[in-house]
């Protein structure tokens, strides 16, 4: 069975821009988490979304948004992008909004 | 808010010895537990996790870890560690009934686990 698959695998934008994140779960798996690592850091919780709604955000500002369609595959939105937006963005999948999170291989955005 | 402490930034093991990586949390209650692990340029795999029950937890590549309510650790070891076990470590905890529920994994910053020949 595929894993959890994220698109693009590597991005570089500029500061100001604007960037789409892709994310589709394991098939079967209906809520979906997004989180940002810094360089030398673990993960920081972003969103959760679970069957289209959003269900839990961590400490972002509102730059950062996301969304879930019908097929369960998710977007993360990022808005005014500034230089410490770059890292590596995770999106997690598990079966239902509470649940053991499976990883995808991560999204590294680069912004000059 | 629950944190998670992970007092080791750098661990170099030799290969074929035991390991031991540890893991602290802050939280009123007794979180849900996992371990994951990140090769470089990957995201992250799971190794383990705890929810309740037996404190002593297998996972795959021969890890187990073990929670101590009293000490709220849960560190993680291997009795021999092979080249291949190098990589950055994670820590997480979470709330919910079974784990990342609406307020995501909360994950320490990470030991990297250096296997010397």
């Amino acid at each position: 069975d595929a894993g959890v698959t994220q698109s693009p695998t590597h991005l570089i934008k500029t500061r100001g821009q604007h960037v789409t994140l892709r994310c589709s779960p394991i098939s079967g798996h209906k809520s979906v988490s997004w989180y940002q690592q810094v360089l030398g850091q673990g993960p920081q919780f972003i969103f959760q979304y679970y069957e289209k709604e959003e269900r839990g955000r961590g400490n972002f500002p509102d730059r950062f948004s996301a969304r879930q369609f019908p097929n369960y595959s998710s977007e993360l939105n990022v808005n005014a992008l500034l230089l410490g937006d770059s890292a590596l963005y995770l999106c997690a999948s598990s079966l239902g909004g509470e649940g053991t999170q499976y990883f995808g291989p991560g999204t590294r955005l680069l912004v000059l | 808010a629950q944190s998670v402490t992970q007092p080791d930034i750098h661990i170099t093991v030799s290969e074929g010895a035991s390991l031991e990586l540890r893991c602290n949390y802050s939280y009123g209650a007794t979180p849900y537990l996992f371990w994951y692990v990140q090769s470089p340029g990957q995201g992250l795999q799971l190794l383990l996790k705890y929810f309740s029950g037996d404190t002593l937890v297998q996972g795959i590549k021969g890890f187990e870890a073990e929670f101590k309510r009293s000490q709220s650790s849960f560190n993680l070891r291997k009795p021999s560690v092979h080249w291949s076990d190098a990589a950055e470590y994670f820590c997480a905890v979470a709330l919910g009934i079974s784990g990342g529920g609406a307020d995501g994994l909360t994950f320490g910053k990470g030991t990297h686990l250096i296997i010397q020949p």
